[in-house]
């Protein structure tokens, strides 16, 4: 079963970049890292994920450390709809994904 | 990615009922998971259902109190039994999807339950 430990929570100014760190020291090689948010009364969305090399999309950046054991997700321009809850986690594909607490982001104006 | 819709989006129920919650999704999918959130607390999954075969359950879950049915690749329902309070949550529905097939989930909105 996966084990993450991300911070419990965190503050970012609206328009800063928001880093949000996970730590997944227990990760097998196969497997992928995946990030979620959720907002408040919202189901969980997806925001990427990534094996290996560093990822981007028009949500997010993916930084994910040479030794896989932690990676770091970047929100480049914070802004207030980007509070949420969001969960870091890692598996691979068809396997059951589990949550950890998350870390809840607040972006401050 | 997949569209995935569940009914009830909520509902208020009397302790000792049932209630099963839908879910369907807009393309075939091989695996469907439902988890549980209790109030503030993060997602734990309740079991993997796998079409043409029994769920599997996770620790802590069992099927008489869960039972689940995976009638074909777009549709799964999971039932509530003789619920009690502490069975108010939030029951998510999800499935592996992305165009690459490499394991990311996709969450209805969840059913939003909550026991008299």
């Amino acid at each position: 079963d996966a084990k993450t430990t991300q911070p419990t929570s965190m503050d970012c100014a609206e328009g800063r970049a928001a880093n949000l760190p996970c730590n997944h020291s227990t990760i097998s090689g196969n497997e992928y890292v995946y990030w979620y948010r959720q907002i408040h009364s919202q189901g969980p969305q997806y925001i990427i994920h990534g094996l290996k090399n560093n990822e981007t999309n028009e949500m997010a950046s993916l930084i994910i450390t040479e030794d896989r054991k932690s990676s770091t997700l970047i929100l480049p321009h914070a802004t207030l709809r980007d509070t949420a809850v969001y969960y870091c986690t890692f598996g691979y594909r068809d396997d059951k994904i589990i949550f950890g607490k998350g870390t809840r982001l607040h972006i401050l104006p | 990615s997949a569209v995935i819709s569940q009914k009830p989006s909520r509902d208020i129920c009397q302790r000792g009922t049932s209630l099963t919650i839908q879910c369907q999704v807009d393309s075939q999918v091989t695996m469907m998971f439902w988890y549980r959130q209790q109030p503030g607390q993060s997602l734990t999954l309740i079991a993997t259902a796998n079409q043409g075969s029994e769920a599997t359950y996770e620790s802590g879950f069992v099927i008489d109190k869960f039972p689940i049915s995976r009638p074909n690749l777009t549709f799964s329902t999971l039932t509530v039994s003789n619920m009690s309070p502490e069975d108010s949550s939030i029951y998510l529905c999800s499935v592996a999807g992305g165009p690459a097939n490499t394991g990311e989930l996709f969450f209805g909105e969840g059913s939003r339950l909550t026991v008299l």
